[in-house]
């Protein structure tokens, strides 16, 4: 199995809303990304978990809170917002955080 | 900060010929990857060379990495209207921080 998988695939969200996104693994790596991706750019970086502890938090507003409940399982809580907030957002794990990143198809938010 | 930077940002060809794509970076680096995404979907690996190679074989895909210059280029020869879509380099520099470029958009047409 060399999938991750997302979910949903798409959300649309009011900016009082609270909801999560997913992504799961069952490839045994032991680091999991977030990524954020808006129309025409690269994929930016928002969190890395290594070994199911949070490693690099690239100064994201608190509004997107990661949490990684065991190695195959990444979630993105969003509380609170902003319509400019809507974009791609990318899973994606790594072996041994150096190599090959696999990615997720994404779920795509809207924040209205 | 952001390391790769894609030349072009836009490229347009005609089926069977061939696309090269650069990308600069600025720092040190373990490895540099190619990416490829269609639009809308995830990010799909090409292929990864190390910073003490070179050149890099896959398929249809070469990749040239000189660390000298701290610029890489992948060419794909023989292209397809399936290659449509959007090629990123990423960098790594021994930590878990992949960065992207901003990527060139590649379009065959028939």
């Amino acid at each position: 199995d060399t999938e991750v998988t997302q979910t949903p695939k798409h959300l649309v969200m009011g900016m009082t809303n609270k909801k999560s996104l997913k992504c799961e693994q069952h490839m045994g790596h032991r680091a999991m990304y977030w990524y954020k991706q808006k129309a025409k750019k690269p994929p930016e970086l928002m969190f890395v978990y290594s070994y199911e502890k949070l490693s690099i938090n690239e100064s994201v507003p608190s509004r997107f809170s990661p949490e990684c409940p065991n190695s195959s399982l990444l979630n993105l809580h969003l509380h609170a917002l902003q319509p400019e907030d809507s974009a791609l957002y990318l899973c994606a794990s790594s072996q041994d955080g150096i190599g090959e990143l696999f990615f997720g198809e994404g779920s795509r938010l809207t924040v209205l | 900060s952001q390391q790769g930077e894609e030349d072009p940002q836009a490229l347009s060809i005609q089926e069977g010929e061939n696309a090269t794509m650069n990308c600069s970076y600025k720092t040190s680096i373990n490895n540099l990857q190619w990416y490829r995404q269609n639009s809308g979907r995830g990010l799909v690996h090409l292929i990864l060379i190390r910073s003490n190679e070179r050149e890099k074989h896959s398929g249809r895909l070469r990749v040239t990495l000189d660390t000298s210059k701290k610029s890489s280029s992948l060419l794909i020869t023989a292209s397809r209207a399936a290659d449509t879509a959007s090629y990123f380099c990423a960098t790594s520099n021994y930590g878990q921080n992949f960065v992207f470029g901003p990527g060139t958009r590649l379009s065959v047409l028939p």
